[in-house]
């Protein structure tokens, strides 16, 4: 079984641009949680999603966005680049949402963003 | 502030020696526990989890793990490691104390763990 996938694998971007990255979850699986991982730190939350709805909402500006689509995709917006969101934004992917919160996250490779 | 402290950033071992990796967490409610392996070039993967029950949890790999609720602790051991457990080790807890959803995943700064053959 294919386990979560991320597209693109490396972005490259400048101060001020917009940025997509896209998710698809593992087969079956119907909630997708967004991190940021700077160089030397561990993964931060961003966004849950669940049934196309925001369940969960870390400590990010409203740069930030996502959306999840009727086959569970998600797609992680950011606008207005700065030097800082430089880092691995990683995708997970768990069977269920909000409410059943002892369920382990399934990770993607990631995708590395590079903003110049 | 509610976070995950992993004491040890990087540590050195030798073959056959035995591992502890500590973690803490701040929070005072019901959290559930894990811990996550990032072996190099590939993605997370889940180690082990506590949700409730047996606090001694065993993961895959010959790791365990024991939750300590008095002292907010959720500790990794192994016996006696191997070269191929050289990678990059996190704690996480999800809990209201997340700061999101409830599946949301606060995550320790990681331990940097070579093996050395």
């Amino acid at each position: 079984d294919a386990g979560v996938t991320q597209s693109p694998t490396h972005l490259i971007k400048t101060r001020g641009q917009h940025v997509t990255l896209r998710c698809s979850p593992i087969s079956g699986h119907k909630s997708v949680s967004w991190y940021q991982q700077v160089l030397g730190q561990g993964p931060q939350f961003i966004f849950q999603y669940y049934e196309k709805e925001e369940r969960g909402r870390g400590n990010f500006p409203d740069r930030f966005s996502a959306r999840q689509f009727p086959n569970y995709s998600s797609e992680l917006n950011v606008n207005a680049l700065l030097l800082g969101d430089s880092a691995l934004y990683l995708c997970a992917s768990s069977p269920r949402g909000t409410g059943v919160g002892n369920q382990p996250q399934h990770f993607g490779d990631g995708t590395r963003l590079s903003i110049l | 502030a509610q976070s995950v402290s992993q004491h040890n950033h990087h540590v050195i071992l030798s073959e056959a020696a035995s591992l502890e990796l500590g973690c803490n967490y701040s929070y005072g409610g019901t959290v559930n526990l894990f811990w996550y392996v990032q072996y190099p070039g590939q993605h997370l993967q889940l180690l082990l989890k506590y949700f409730s029950g047996d606090p001694l949890v065993k993961g895959i790999k010959g790791f365990e793990a024991e939750f300590i609720k008095s002292k907010f602790s959720f500790n990794l051991r192994k016996p006696s490691v191997q070269w191929s457990d050289t990678a990059e080790y996190f704690c996480a807890v999800n809990g209201a104390m997340s700061g999101g959803g409830a599946d949301g995943l606060t995550f320790g700064k990681g331990t940097h763990l070579i093996i050395q053959p």
